[in-house]
């Protein structure tokens, strides 16, 4: 069991460029989720899915896309990248959606925007 | 929702028992009450989750009063290796609810030799 992995671990953009990143769970759960976590601060709901195929915005969804056409995997989107979007980003996952549940998080990716 | 307030940042030494209390004056009927931990560079994990009284388990103890407006988690003997930020959570126990989630800033355990 992998649990939830990220893909990449680490990446350096210039403004203006694009890129995915890709989230992987191997537990069957419902539930997905992309937070960002910057210096000093707790972690910021960017996005989540309650299931394949649905998605909706979090506490700071603008400048981000995401996907999920399979159940197992939760694309995060930058269509243009800014210097503001410099973080570390998580993905995490659980089998039933609220602060109640139990969310399994990834490794990170840590996103340096120049 | 119900608003967690805790410490920024607390220091304590190793062998000692700590103490990290998260205020929730707001916290409704059908909330549970969830602790996470994160090391450096990696993602947050769960810890303990309580409604009510007392909850063990092999990390830690979380202490709730009757009035349930705030708790206390309790970390045992601690260890430089419990160096960490600790997230208190409060969210709703009807499972299939879209319950927002907010993690807050934490707060910043470190532990000294």
């Amino acid at each position: 069991n992998a649990g939830v992995t990220q893909t990449p671990k680490f990446r350096v953009l210039k403004t203006g460029q694009s890129m995915t990143l890709l989230c992987a769970q191997d537990m069957n759960h419902e539930y997905m989720y992309w937070y960002r976590q910057d210096p000093g601060m707790g972690l910021r709901l960017i996005h989540y899915s309650v299931g394949e195929g649905t998605t909706a915005k979090g506490e700071v969804p603008d400048g981000y896309n995401v996907s999920r056409l399979k159940k197992q995997n939760f694309l995060l989107g930058l269509e243009s990248a800014a210097p503001s979007q410099t973080s570390v980003y998580f993905c995490a996952s659980s089998y039933l959606s609220g602060a109640y549940n139990e969310q399994f998080f990834g490794p990170g990716t840590r996103l340096t925007v120049l | 929702l119900a608003k967690t307030t805790q410490p920024i940042s607390m220091d304590s030494y190793e062998g000692q028992e700590v103490n990290i209390t998260c205020s929730h004056n707001n916290i409704a009927t059908n909330d549970y009450i969830t602790w996470y931990q994160q090391f450096p560079s990696q993602g947050p994990r769960f810890i303990i989750q309580g409604y009510k009284t007392k909850v063990t388990n092999e990390v830690a103890s979380l202490f709730i009063p009757a009035d349930r407006k705030s708790s206390t988690l309790s970390l045992p003997r601690v260890s430089l290796s419990d160096t960490a930020v600790y997230y208190c959570l409060v969210g709703d126990g009807l499972r299939n609810r879209d319950d927002k989630i907010i993690f807050g800033k934490g707060t910043r355990l470190h532990i000294l030799p």
